[in-house]
């Protein structure tokens, strides 16, 4: 089943903060974050592993919170190369396959000098 | 530089003909990759799991004499389109895991914009 991913789309201005986040039904082992601009494929922004884990890279972070099977994904002080597609992608507890991946719907991030 | 190579980048091709996309792990093994597709302004779908030295995996609604996938190598992995209607049209993508030397990564290739006229 397809993680729902909040909001659908935000508009910010250069400097400001966003949140996105990514909400599953059945227990992760893990979730992904990729950003996608258009009519390119995604690039690997971070996976995260363990319940409650928290990463960073430069000025996009994310947790994981396992036992609400949430993971959110923050972007501060954004930057016009910020826009874009975002997708959580995620993976099962007990999947058949290692690396398998169920995207959400996708966060539809704009930002304005 | 790129670690998941997908090759043709785009393909238009007449109705009923048959197209192979090629998906390379450029400096990393995968025994596993996975193919999606994307539609305009949509997410990415699974199509398959693809398997190195066995039959692929393909998620239901996915017909596996439409889209034959073969995986001969721990770096190559190829899907088929077979006798592509225009419906086919699509952006395909593959992507492969790599957790060697400590990293844990799943890189997706450039993807295949495939146009069935």
């Amino acid at each position: 089943q397809q993680p729902v991913q909040s909001p659908q789309a935000v508009i910010l201005r250069e400097g400001e903060d966003a949140v996105i986040n990514c909400s599953s039904s059945k227990a992760l082992y893990s979730v992904h974050w990729y950003r996608q601009k258009h009519g390119e494929a995604p690039v690997f922004l971070m996976i995260l592993l363990k319940g409650g884990e928290q990463k960073g890279h430069e000025k996009i972070s994310a947790s994981f919170n396992e036992k609400k099977q949430q993971s959110s994904l923050y972007l501060t002080a954004s930057q016009l190369s910020y826009s874009g597609t975002y997708f959580c992608g995620t993976e099962v507890t007990g999947g058949t396959s290692y690396g398998k991946l169920t995207f959400g719907q996708g966060t539809i991030l704009t930002v304005h000098p | 530089g790129a670690v998941v190579s997908q090759h043709p980048s785009r393909v238009i091709c007449k109705s009923g003909t048959s197209v192979k996309i090629e998906c390379r792990s450029l400096d990393f093994q995968a025994t596993t990759m996975f193919w999606y597709r994307q539609f305009p302004k949509q997410s990415l779908m699974l199509m398959a799991t693809s398997n190195e030295g066995s039959k692929a995996t393909y998620e239901q609604g996915v017909e596996k004499d439409k889209f034959l996938i073969n995986h001969a190598s721990l770096t190559l992995s190829t899907l088929t389109v077979t006798s592509a209607h225009p419906e086919d049209s699509s952006f395909y993508i593959c992507s492969a895991r790599d957790r060697g030397r400590g990293r844990d990564t799943q890189y997706f290739g450039p993807g295949t914009r495939l146009t069935v006229l």
